[in-house]
């Protein structure tokens, strides 16, 4: 089936460690996006990709980093730089650069221990 | 930057009744989409809107564009208890052309009771 899939569902992390949260999809979709969602709150974006070996920060993209060597993936590097990193990550595509519909994977849960 | 205002923030309604949400702007939009998320998932797209007016149904979901540009409006009829979830709604401003520039609004945390 088609989709985007993310692993770990769920990650924790100790203080001043990096972690990486894997994305990968099979849709044929140019553009990814990652973003960040905390309790009760909407969506922030933390980075995106429009074509592969290369991308471009969003609002919050401290403490983040990301590459993007192949069109199905995206990997998300939260640093240890990241203050407060405890939220629900989502990847997301849209099938071309300039598409604005945008479909998203289900998640990763990432706690600071 | 630009905000959506989505509305209410939560509801509480009994099976059969009927929802409706809605998402304001100050700015005009050119896109409008509506997501349902379940905990702990990743948003599952509803139902896009690309044109001023538009009015479009999926099953028991109805959202229009509205006129001004500004708004839409997502309706929920006869609704059931998987329908639990939150209800985001998302734009893009006129001018705009690329996914990473979507306004996602707060949600609608919408709780359906038998």
């Amino acid at each position: 089936d088609g989709g985007i899939t993310q692993s770990p569902k769920y990650l924790f992390r100790k203080e001043g460690q990096n972690v990486t949260l894997s994305c990968e999809q099979n849709l044929n979709h140019d553009a990814m996006y990652w973003y960040r969602q905390d309790p009760g709150q909407g969506l922030r974006l933390i980075y995106y990709s429009q074509i592969v070996n290369d991308f471009q920060k969003g609002d919050i993209a401290e403490g983040y980093s990301v590459s993007r060597e192949k069109k199905e993936s995206f990997p998300l590097t939260v640093t240890s730089a990241q203050k407060n990193p405890t939220a629900f990550y989502l990847c997301a595509s849209t099938p071309w650069r300039s598409g604005n519909t945008i479909y998203f994977g289900e998640g990763s849960w990432l706690t600071v221990v | 930057g630009q905000q959506l205002n989505q509305s209410p923030q939560s509801m509480f309604i009994q099976e059969g009744e009927d929802v409706s949400m809605n998402c304001t702007s100050s700015s005009i939009f050119n896109t409008w989409l509506w997501y349902k998320q379940e905990p702990g998932e990743g948003p599952v797209l509803l139902i896009a809107l690309y044109k001023a007016g538009e009015l479009t149904s999926n099953g028991r979901l109805t959202a229009q564009f509205g006129i001004t540009r500004k708004d839409s409006f997502l309706n929920i009829s006869a609704s059931i208890p998987s329908d639990v979830g939150i209800y985001f709604c998302a734009g893009q401003q006129k001018g705009e052309t690329s996914g990473s520039r979507l306004t996602f609004g707060e949600g609608t945390q919408l709780t359906v009771n038998p």
